[in-house]
């Protein structure tokens, strides 16, 4: 298994650019997960699907994040536009079922905004 | 509504010595809960998790914690640490109505040759 698969691992934007992060979840998995962490806030649940369906979105900072999960096997994570204060890890992760089951994580993407 | 406080920001410990770190939960339910470890650049790895059918859980790597109602601890140990297990440890409650993980701030955990 490839476990949890997130692109790309680094990306460097600047003020006002969109960016876009991607999530392939494990195979069979049904619920995915969206996480922030910074030193100041630490790890933070943006959002969370399941089968596909956002379930719980309360940790989305502002409109300018948004989440999409088209099919079992791809979700995305936008910021438009990105401002300095979006820099952080993003992680992405995925459970057979629901948010209490064993969280598997991927590698995350190390963002940027200058 | 359900938290978790990790006790030390930081454990340094010599290799070879035990390892003890400390995270105390706050929660209304029967509480399912986590150590997951991450190393430098890397995604977070479930260690160890507990969820009521035995109160000392054993993990990956040598890894155990306790669960203890009484005290609403659970504390990670290891009876020898390996240069390996240098890393950042999170504890982590299962919040029960809505099952969303809450994080601790994490223990960066050093080990001296």
């Amino acid at each position: 298994d490839a476990g949890v698969i997130q692109s790309p691992r680094h990306e460097v934007t600047e003020m006002g650019q969109e960016v876009t992060l991607r999530c392939k979840p494990i195979s069979g998995h049904n619920s995915l997960f969206w996480y922030r962490q910074t030193m100041m806030r630490g790890l933070e649940l943006l959002i969370y699907f399941n089968n596909n369906v956002p379930i719980d979105d309360s940790g989305m900072p502002e409109d300018r994040f948004s989440a999409k999960m088209p099919n079992a096997s791809f979700s995305t994570l936008k910021i438009q536009p990105s401002e300095p204060r979006d820099s952080a890890v993003y992680f992405c992760a995925s459970s057979r079922r629901g948010a209490s089951e064993t969280q598997y994580f991927g590698p995350g993407t190390r963002l940027l905004v200058l | 509504a359900q938290s978790v406080t990790q006790l030390d920001s930081h454990v340094s410990v010599s290799e070879g010595t035990p390892v003890l770190l400390r995270c105390n939960y706050s929660s209304s339910y029967s509480p399912s809960l986590f150590w997951y470890v991450q190393h430098p650049n890397k995604g977070l790895q479930l260690l160890l998790k507990y969820t009521s059918a035995a109160t000392l859980v054993k993990g990956i790597n040598g890894f155990e914690a306790e669960f203890k109602k009484s005290e609403t601890s659970f504390h990670l140990t290891k009876p020898s640490a390996h240069m390996s297990d240098a890393a950042e440890y999170f504890c982590v409650v299962s919040s029960s109505n809505t099952g969303k993980l809450i994080f601790g701030q994490g223990t960066t955990l050093q080990v001296k040759p």
